[in-house]
């Protein structure tokens, strides 16, 4: 069975400052999706960036990007410019070629001013 | 595009009763999930639909929860027999086939006492 473990529950950073995130998953399968996931205390939840396991190259959205190491199995999260809107829980998350999803237990991010 | 809705926001109810959830997707979106996140916790797949086929059930669907989609469009969550186990917040998600990104509700937070 899959799983997804995110190390760190909670995490804070400098308004402008860089942060990364880590997450590493388990599978014995090739071909899967990555995602990072918001959920800001409204608590909806956000998709931040996703990643195809089949693509070398990493996901870049805007401020976040990912390093997507596929032999060690882990996928981390960097947030550039922190902004006080990125205070929020996040998850990473691993999809199959079936259609669930599996979430980590998600690390809180706080945003120092 | 109103996005997904949810109904009730939020729901106390005693031990013992039944209680069902709705969740309206994105129009023209054929797939529906439905998670459960317990605090601290990432949310836990329950189930999933493609129109109004159940495809896939989780094991934490125990036979007291039930979930339709009977014309495709909205679906219905129901648990039986409340227990105080049962308290958590149920998320609902769509997306169309041609899509990765799941696009999540605001959530019926449920508390049984």
């Amino acid at each position: 069975a899959q799983t997804v473990t995110q190390s760190q529950p909670e995490m804070s950073v400098q308004e402008a400052e860089t942060v990364t995130l880590s997450c590493t998953y388990d599978t014995s399968e090739s071909d899967y999706y990555l995602f990072w996931y918001k959920q800001p205390p409204s608590r909806q939840m956000i998709l931040v960036i996703r990643q195809e396991a089949y693509k070398q190259q990493n996901a870049t959205e805007n401020r976040f990007s990912v390093n997507f190491q596929k032999a060690a199995k882990s996928f981390s999260l960097k947030i550039s410019d922190s902004q006080l809107g990125d205070a929020a829980m996040y998850f990473c998350a691993y999809r199959s070629a079936g259609d669930k999803i599996i979430f980590g237990k998600g690390t809180r991010l706080h945003i120092l001013p | 595009d109103t996005g997904v809705s949810q109904d009730p926001r939020h729901k106390i109810t005693k031990r013992g009763q039944n209680v069902t959830f709705r969740c309206d997707p994105i129009s023209e979106h054929n797939r529906l999930y439905w998670y459960r996140q317990t605090l601290g916790q990432g949310p836990e797949f329950l189930t999933y639909f493609q129109n109004e086929a159940q495809l896939e059930k989780s094991r934490l669907l125990s036979d007291r929860f039930s979930a339709e989609r009977p014309k495709g469009s909205f679906s219905t969550l129901e648990i039986q027999r409340t227990e105080q186990g049962d308290s958590a917040m149920y998320l609902c998600a769509s997306r169309t086939g041609a899509t990765y990104e799941q696009y999540f509700g605001p959530g019926t937070r449920l508390t049984v006492t």
